[in-house]
């Protein structure tokens, strides 16, 4: 399977703070990269996801900026709150709906 | 959306022994697929199961370890074999694909945590 690289691993951040998580991939043919969070105990959930032809999609406290030419990007999680925190996982497949690699997850903690 | 079950939603078995897990969808999609999760480890594809044809394995997971089955556009099972300690992980179901909807977005299922003693 094609890698998926996710950095940091782990990420503490205040209340109100901007935790930003990065991914780059290989494979040149994928086009679909979703986030997702999992809480303890859960299935991952998806967050948002996001198309090569766009750079920047936003929704609610999350945004996804996404540079095809580095083969980038990175999720923001604006006004950041304890109940975000969670473990994040980037994916990437070839087209939405198809199976998904994954990068190796982001562990966030977000102080009160 | 779509609300997908598993079960059980845990098990401790002994090693040498087989458990299936079931994996219900509230619509018919076209795409199912099972993931195992190590402990505090990211999610890693077994197979992708499409109703009417064999399932496909990844590299590292092979049919006679990880039977599925898929008999309808809304049911699967996984069956873990010969279980040994190493098999201690979340296994967990998605699906994804157009369905009645028209959406195509990938949701999975709370998971089913495997104990291998």
């Amino acid at each position: 399977q094609q890698q998926v690289k996710q950095s940091p691993q782990s990420l503490i951040v205040q209340k109100g703070g901007i935790p930003i998580i990065n991914c780059a991939y290989e494979n040149t043919a994928f086009d679909y990269f979703p986030w997702y969070q999992q809480f303890p105990g859960k299935g991952p959930a998806l967050l948002i996801a996001i198309r090569p032809d766009v750079s920047e999609k936003k929704e609610g406290r999350f945004t996804i900026s996404f540079n095809k030419s580095a083969k980038q990007f990175s999720l923001h999680i604006m006004d950041s709150q304890p109940g975000d925190s969670a473990t994040y996982f980037c994916a990437a497949s070839r087209q939405a709906g198809t199976a998904l690699i994954f990068g190796k997850g982001t562990t966030l903690s977000v102080s009160s | 959306s779509a609300v997908i079950s598993q079960k059980p939603s845990r098990d401790i078995c002994q090693r040498g022994t087989s458990l299936t897990i079931q994996c219900q969808v509230d619509s018919q999609v076209t795409m199912m697929f099972w993931y195992r999760q190590q402990p505090g480890q990211s999610l890693t594809l077994i197979a992708t199961a499409n109703q009417g044809s064999e399932a496909t394995y990844e590299s590292g997971f092979v049919i006679d370890k990880f039977p599925i089955s898929r008999p309808n556009l809304t049911f699967s099972t996984l069956t873990v074999s010969n279980m040994s300690p190493e098999d201690s992980s979340i296994y967990l179901c998605s699906v994804g694909g157009l369905w009645l909807a028209g959406t195509d977005t990938q949701y999975f299922g709370p998971g089913t945590r495997l104990t291998v003693l």
